[in-house]
């Protein structure tokens, strides 16, 4: 996917350091927030999702924060993996998705 | 297991033209979309279609674009008129469902439209 552009954040981890993605949100109204993945060449892919009354999920070596009084959502991997070396970004939905622009995280051996 | 396909993978078109995106949803799919991101822009949501009509659609969704799911397996969007800022990656999404709460939505690939 060309999703990679020349001014996006770029977050770099060694293998095996927990990771943590940050992102602002727009809309107060939002009421579902999601995380996606995204590889070169690739769609991007649903990581996890969290709902507007939650302000904690875990998924499996993945954690979502809401904080909804500062608009603010987090994604956290544990473990990072090579294979995680990926863009990663927010969406919120209010009836539509509405993305952020993202985050790249490359993951050294 | 199952996976959204997109057609072509890379489109190239003289400005003017007419294009037609081609996608295969998930079969069980009732909910499609179609969402494009310029290189190095955020994704941005253009159009949703359920049943047969367009359930949502954002401002970008002008009249020059139009959607249709001509048979019971592909979904497509047209471009009529192309202008050189519909350069792109064109993506199809698919869900099971959506309303009161999410549901995961299945990207394809997408497709690479450069208008020259």
């Amino acid at each position: 996917g060309e999703s990679v552009g020349l001014h996006l954040p770029t977050l770099s981890v060694q293998e095996g350091d927990n990771s943590i993605i940050n992102c602002a949100y727009s809309n107060s109204a939002s009421d579902y927030f999601i995380w996606y993945k995204q590889e070169s060449g690739k769609g991007p892919q649903f990581i996890i999702d969290i709902r507007s009354n939650m302000d904690k999920r875990q998924g499996q070596r993945v954690t979502v924060l809401l904080n909804k009084t500062v608009k603010h959502l987090s994604l956290q991997i544990a473990a990072t993996q090579p294979g995680d070396s990926a863009v990663y970004f927010c969406a919120e939905r209010k009836g539509t998705l509405t993305f952020g622009k993202g985050t790249m995280l490359l993951v050294s051996p | 297991e199952p996976e959204v396909t997109q057609t072509p993978s890379h489109q190239v078109t003289q400005m003017g033209q007419e294009v037609i995106l081609r996608c295969v949803p998930i079969s069980n799919h009732l909910y499609f979309y179609w969402y494009r991101q310029i290189l190095g822009q955020k994704v941005e949501f253009l159009v949703s279609f359920y049943n047969n009509e367009i359930s949502e659609k954002s401002e970008i969704f002008d009249d020059q674009f139009s959607v249709e799911r001509p048979d019971g397996s592909n979904f497509t969007l047209k471009i009529r008129s192309t202008k050189l800022e519909d350069s792109a990656m064109y993506f199809c999404a698919s869900s099971i469902a959506t309303g009161s709460s999410y549901n995961e939505q299945f990207f394809g690939p997408g497709t690479r439209l450069t208008v020259l």
